[in-house]
Formats: C-alpha cells, structure tokens, sequence
C-alpha cells in the first residue's frame, strides 16, 4: 500500500513568509508525529497526534509554529513569519498506535 | 520521562570489520526498541526492532538483543559493506508514548 506522503518536497520562502507543509500517513494510522532534522543532525521532536489531539506538543520551538490534524488523517505543520533558522528537513512520520513508525520523504525547507 | 543514549560517531571502519553501536535506554515498563537507518540523502527507514526482553532483531546482517538487565539495545553487523555506510538511530517506545529516538550515530566504511 502506499506509504507517508509529504508535500511540498523542496520549498524555498523569503524570511518573514508563512509556509503550510502537509503530511498524508499511512490509511489507518492513529499515530502522527512531526520531526525536525537540520543538516548534519539528529532527529527534533516537534508534536505528536493521537488521532486529531496532540498529547504532546513539547517539541514546537515557538508560538510561530503550529500543526493540525483532521479526520485523523492529513496533517498540517505551519510556520508563520518564517526565519533562516527554520530552514531544515520536516519529516513526518505515522504508526499505529503501539507499533513502529513509517517516515514520510520530508519537505525541505529553505528560508532566504 | 524516556531516554535514549547511543554512542557517538562518526565511526569510521574498513569493509568486512565488526560493527557495535551502543545503545542503551531508560524508560519504564516495557518498551519496544527500535533501530533506524538513514542513508546518505533518503528517508529513516526501520532497521529492526525487539518489543520484549530476551528479543533478537534481525535484518540485512544486522543484529541487537533487547537486554532488560543492562536496559541496552546494541547494533552489532559480523561484516560491513560500504553499502552499510549511513547514520543509525537508536529508538525506543513506550506503550501510547511517543517515539523517543537517540541522537544518531554516523557510520562511515571505507573500501
């Protein structure tokens, strides 16, 4: 079946701009996490859905970033007023619930 | 809350030597442990993965025994390739928790 879908897969903004990244998971998946990896580096922990709710969204960096999710499906990750630091991969990844979990490709993200 | 510690790289090794990576956790319960790999400029994808004590995971040549005694879960490979060469996350979950992953170990094969 098919996989984690993300889109856009490049996405290059000016700083200040606001950007919308989405995230398809696997049909059936009650589980939805959002990651950060900047280049070179480890895995960032940004939020997790529990179907539509997040439970855990620690890992936002600031109130410049937000995510929702509908239909226990799609999600949205949106950056407002984005910075260069942003600028990153944003993988996501989905799972039932006690299971592991399927990464998405990511969406590069580039802020000049 | 969780944790997972792995060792740091990069490890650098020549085709066919032995492969450790370390990893060891702290959680409580029960966990499910997970080894991921990410090729150079690809996606994570699952290595392998142990969901109970005594547990072997196993794939492509790769192995980790999840030991409750010592809370490790260390990727060992008899016989690296260049293809092998990638970064390696340690990862772990807890029941309805989160994934909590490791920070990453680079490893590098040399012909």
């Amino acid at each position: 079946g098919a996989g984690v879908s993300q889109s856009p897969s490049n996405k290059v903004t000016e700083k200040g701009k606001d950007v919308e990244l989405r995230c398809d998971p696997i049909s059936g998946h009650t589980a939805l996490y959002w990651y950060r990896q900047r280049l070179g580096q480890g895995l960032e922990f940004l939020i997790y859905f529990q179907g539509n709710s997040a439970p855990d969204k620690s890992g936002l960096p600031s109130d410049r970033f937000s995510a929702e999710r509908t239909g226990e499906s799609v999600s949205t990750l949106t950056i407002q007023r984005t910075q260069q630091e942003d600028s990153a991969v944003y993988l996501c990844a989905s799972s039932l619930l006690t299971s592991e979990q399927y990464f998405g490709p990511g969406t590069r993200l580039t802020v000049t | 809350g969780n944790s997972v510690t792995q060792m740091e790289g990069p490890v650098t090794l020549s085709e066919e030597a032995f492969l450790t990576i370390n990893c060891t956790y702290t959680a409580t319960g029960y966990p499910s442990l997970f080894w991921y790999v990410q090729y150079p400029g690809e996606g994570l994808q699952l290595l392998l993965k142990a969901t109970k004590a005594d547990d072997k995971g196993s794939n492509k040549g790769f192995e980790a025994t999840y030991r409750k005694e010592t809370t490790s879960f260390h990727l060992e490979k008899g016989s690296v390739q260049v293809s092998d060469s990638a970064v390696y996350f340690c990862a772990l979950k807890g029941g309805y928790q989160k994934v909590t992953f490791g920070t990453g170990t680079k490893l590098q094969v040399i012909p």
